[in-house]
């Protein structure tokens, strides 16, 4: 069956220094990946969409990359603050039947 | 604005008891969908629409039931709670396919279900 891993234990991150969280999936050949993320008592906002035939795509302090041969995706968030702190959710998708969501990475930047 | 709206935001059931969590939106986008979120489980995909009169099932279909007689309104209905069903439930809606668009979550409703 279709798995998405994501880090289960959260993240601790000093401030400034770069945070990358990894999502890695089996059993699934997906056109587009996203990502998402979620503060508490939230809902998921979205980040991030790549397609299989990007390698990597940049937004503002964000870089995700996207390798379909390893089956894995990287999120990057640069010059990490506090506000950073949160959920974040890997999302895949390659039907109509919408998303397939990992279970998401705590994130913690400590200042 | 109003982006996508959930009600209510918490309900408490009993066992046996039938609700409808009611989700809209205002964004003119003809796919919908509702996830359920449990811990340790991640989202998971219920029901879904491509547009108004069109549902799919997902993932977790069981025990629910949903309608598209519009294009902003896309209700959740529990037939007959259950414990099972506590959870955090959330409507998103994109502009085409969930799979290959941004998709625009709402606050979500918490049930509880005794």
């Amino acid at each position: 069956s279709q798995k998405i891993e994501q880090n289960s234990e959260a993240l601790n991150i000093q401030e400034g220094k770069t945070a990358t969280l990894t999502c890695n999936y089996t059993n699934y050949s997906p056109a587009y990946l996203q990502w998402y993320r979620q503060d508490p008592g939230r809902g998921p906002v979205f980040l991030l969409l790549i397609r299989e035939n990007e390698k990597e795509k940049r937004k503002e302090r964000l870089k995700v990359t996207f390798d379909t041969t390893l089956k894995q995706s990287l999120f990057h968030i640069t010059a990490s603050q506090p506000a950073d702190s949160a959920t974040y959710l890997c999302a895949l998708g390659g039907g109509a039947d919408g998303l397939t969501f990992g279970k998401g990475t705590h994130l913690i930047i400590q200042p | 604005n109003a982006g996508v709206t959930q009600t209510p935001k918490f309900q408490v059931l009993k066992t046996g008891q039938s609700m409808t969590l009611q989700c809209a939106q205002d964004m003119n986008h003809e796919y919908m969908s509702w996830y359920r979120q449990d811990p340790g489980m991640g989202l998971r995909l219920i029901h879904y629409s491509v547009g108004a009169g069109i549902t799919d099932q997902g993932e977790v279909p069981n025990g629910y039931n949903v309608s598209r007689s519009t294009t902003e309104d896309f209700p959740l209905r529990l037939l007959s709670a259950a414990p099972s069903q506590t959870s955090v439930y959330f409507c998103a809606s994109s502009y085409g396919s969930g799979a290959y668009n941004e998709q625009f979550f709402g606050p979500g409703t918490r049930l509880t279900v005794l």
